[in-house]
């Protein structure tokens, strides 16, 4: 199983920071790296999938980067709705054992 | 709209079972991998199992192997997880996500609202 870890576990901002959260891979998982995001009571959203791909829809201020074994979201500018926890997913496993990391919840 | 929509969670005993069913109304959940993700109360994300397309291919998250079955009918656009041998730890709220290549690899780009399981005595 390929674990997947993320720092920090929680963090507070304020509006308009820019804000980058870390993953990272047990072993080297290429690109094949998604972001989430989940707001309590919520289901997860998907924000970025191949490690730095916007999903349709998310907006431009959320960025992903990183290759390998080591990844990040960043949020360029912090807006109050973007108050949530974000999860990274590995989807390199064959066959398709996915696993997520532990979260990061961004306090605002 | 494309949409998921989970139902079947209920309180049980431990030891028990139970079966959640996942329908998808708004689009054909026969062309797609289906997965089942689940979150116990005050914790993260576990992705518990997925199947393929033609229901082919099912895997599972060690914790679960043996005791949970992922199937679908894809003739009712429908996917289900039958849980057996219940446990106070299988305690989550259950989502049911479509599952999609997307670049390199899969994601899970359309999520239901999710079910609660409660195991208990």
């Amino acid at each position: 199983d390929i674990q997947m870890t993320q720092s920090p576990f929680s963090l507070s901002a304020s509006v308009g920071d820019r804000v980058t959260i870390t993953c990272r891979a047990g072993q080297s998982i290429g690109s094949y790296l998604n972001w989430y995001q989940q707001k309590p009571g919520k289901a997860p959203k998907l924000l970025i999938y191949a490690a730095s791909t916007l999903q349709s829809g998310v907006p431009s201020r959320f960025s992903g980067g990183g290759y390998g074994t080591h990844f990040t979201l960043t949020i360029s500018s912090l807006l109050p709705e973007d108050f949530a926890t974000y999860y990274c997913q590995q989807s390199f496993s064959s066959p398709p054992l996915f696993s997520f990391g532990p979260g990061t919840k961004v306090d605002i | 709209e494309v949409q998921l929509v989970e139902s079947g969670g209920a309180l049980v005993q431990p030891g028990g079972s139970l079966r959640l069913s996942c329908e998808a109304p708004g689009f054909t959940s026969s062309r797609y991998w289906m997965s089942w993700v689940r979150q116990a109360p005050g914790k993260g994300l576990e992705w518990v199992a997925n199947i393929k397309y033609d229901g082919s291919e099912t895997y599972y998250v060690d914790s679960v192997e043996g005791r949970f079955i992922i199937s679908r009918d894809n003739a009712e656009n429908s996917l289900f997880l039958q849980m057996n041998s219940l446990r106070a730890e299988d305690t989550a709220v259950y989502y049911c996500a479509r599952t999609r290549h997307l670049g390199m690899g899969y994601g899970m780009d359309v999520w239901g609202p999710g079910t609660t399981v409660s195991v208990s005595s």
